[in-house]
């Protein structure tokens, strides 16, 4: 069965201090790993697309990374407006199936 | 500006009463979705629809109705016979069914009482 599974639920850090979100998926026929953001009460925020495995992306203090079980997020020095639910998808099969995580939910105190 | 629309940002409605949730958008884009978001679970896929008048059911339709009649809508009706109505829901466009990035809407948070 596909699935997407990701680590911590929840996170917080200090301002500075850089640490990594984890997403894992298990799916056949990957046709993209999405990365979102998503503040509270509203929808998702596009962060990232990667498709195949060794592929980076960066964005300001974000870097996202894909190997062929698993994406990682980096956050580099977060600043609490970094706080906020990070979702992440794939895309696998049939053409409109993305499957998503549950998110983490990631704090940063000042 | 261009972008997807929901409204109302809220809703409360009593048990038993359908509803029906707006989704606009102004992107020209062929195909779009409906998702349910709850706490502690992943977005689930209700409806979506590749071109105007047509749409298939996603994981959860049951409870669900919706119609694709122009390009830039995409409405959701929750009926009484959705067990579980309380959600918060996102509407989501792609320019084409093949292409990944989703764009999502700003959501409606329904409260049935």
């Amino acid at each position: 069965e596909d699935q997407v599974t990701q680590s911590p639920e929840a996170l917080r850090l200090q301002e500075g201090e850089s640490s990594s979100l984890n997403c894992s998926y298990t799916v056949s026929g990957l046709r993209g790993l999405f990365w979102y953001r998503q503040d509270p009460g509203k929808g998702p925020e596009f962060l990232f697309t990667l498709y195949s495995a060794g592929e980076e992306k960066e964005k300001e203090r974000l870097k996202a990374t894909l190997t062929k079980k698993e994406s990682f997020l980096h956050i580099t020095a977060p600043k609490p407006e970094d706080s906020a639910t990070y979702l992440c998808a794939v895309r696998a099969g049939r053409v409109y199936k993305y499957i998503f995580g549950t998110g983490t939910r990631l704090k940063v105190l000042a | 500006d261009g972008g997807i629309t929901q409204s109302p940002k809220y809703l409360f409605r009593k048990e038993g009463q359908n509803v029906t949730l707006s989704c606009e958008q102004n992107l020209n884009h062929d195909a779009m979705y409906w998702y349910r978001q709850d706490p502690g679970q992943g977005l689930r896929l209700i409806y979506y629809s590749q071109i105007v008048n047509d749409f298939q059911k996603g994981d959860i339709a049951e409870g669900y109705s919706v119609s694709r009649e122009k390009k830039e809508s995409f409405p959701l009706t929750v009926t009484s016979a959705q067990k579980n109505p309380t959600a918060f829901y996102l509407c989501a466009s792609t320019p084409s069914p093949s292409y990944n990035e989703q764009f999502f809407g700003p959501g409606t948070r329904l409260t049935v009482l």
